[in-house]
C-alpha cells in the first residue's frame, strides 16, 4: 500500500529528554512536512523538505530539528529546549513543493511530555 | 502576517440540515485554498481550489473560491452524522518558500 507511516501512535516521555518521531512515505514524493496541533488550533508547520539533503524552518521551529537523507524519510526530534512539546504531531507529504500539489498527511504521533 | 480565519469554530446541527462553513484568507502571493476533513487523526483531502468563480463538488460536498473577496466556503448538504469531524482550510503560498497556512478548523458536530 502505497502511503505515509508515523510511528509511534502514542509516545510519552519525561520532560527534559530529546524524542524522535518517525515518517516514512512510500509515495516517491519530493517534499515532505512536520505540523504540530494544538486542542482548538489549527496546524502550524515546524519544518518543511522540498528535497533530500535540505529542509527550511517552518513558522515554530525552535526546539525541534529535523534530517533528510533519504527521500523517503523525515524524522523529526523534539528536543529539551522545545518549551511546550506536548502536542499531536502530523507528518505530510507532497509530490513537489510548487503550491499546486495537494499535501497528503500520515496518521500523526501524539507526544505527552510528564 | 499569513493568516486564515475559520467559522463558525463549532456547529451542532441535525441530520438532513445543510451547513456552510466559511474560510477567509490573507496569504502571501497566495496560489491555491485547500480544504480538509479531520476527523480523529489525520486530515483527509477534500478540494483543492485554485480558480475564483469555479464550484468543486464531491457527492454532497461543494466548495467554491473568490479570490476577490478572499474567501471560500464548503457546504455540505443532507448531513449525516459521519460528516462530524473538524474542517480545515488552508491556503497554499506560492514562491521560494511554498507552504499551507492553516486556519483553527471549524468543529461540526451532526446529531440524529
Amino acid at each position: 500500500d502505497g502511503g505515509i507511516t508515523q510511528s509511534p501512535k502514542y509516545l510519552f516521555r519525561k520532560e527534559g529528554q530529546n524524542v524522535t518521531l518517525s515518517c516514512e512515505q512510500n509515495l516517491n514524493h519530493d517534499a515532505m512536512y512536520w505540523y504540530r496541533q494544538d486542542p482548538g488550533q489549527g496546524l502550524r508547520l515546524i519544518y518543511y523538505s522540498q528535497i533530500v539533503n535540505d529542509f527550511q524552518k517552518g513558522d515554530i521551529a525552535e526546539g525541534y530539528s529535523v534530517s533528510r537523507e533519504k527521500k523517503e524519510s523525515f524524522p523529526l526530534t523534539v528536543t529539551s529546549a522545545q518549551k511546550n512539546p506536548t502536542a499531536f504531531y502530523l507528518c505530510a507529504s507532497s509530490r513537489q513543493n510548487r503550491g499546486t500539489d495537494t499535501q497528503y498527511f500520515g496518521p500523526g504521533t501524539r507526544l505527552t511530555v510528564l | 502576517e499569513d493568516k486564515v480565519v475559520q467559522s463558525p469554530l463549532s456547529l451542532v446541527v441535525h441530520e438532513g440540515d445543510t451547513v456552510t462553513l466559511n474560510c477567509s484568507y490573507e496569504v502571501t502571493n497566495f496560489r491555491s485554498l485547500l480544504w480538509y476533513k479531520q476527523e480523529k487523526k489525520a486530515p483527509t483531502f477534500l478540494f483543492m481550489l485554485t480558480s475564483s468563480g469555479i464550484e468543486k463538488k464531491s457527492g454532497r460536498l461543494s466548495s467554491i473560491l473568490d479570490k476577490k473577496e478572499l474567501f471560500s466556503i464548503l457546504n455540505i448538504t443532507a448531513t449525516q452524522t459521519g460528516d462530524s469531524a473538524v474542517y480545515l482550510c488552508a491556503g497554499i503560498t506560492q514562491g521560494g518558500s511554498e507552504k499551507l497556512v492553516f486556519g483553527k478548523g471549524t468543529k461540526l458536530t451532526v446529531n440524529p
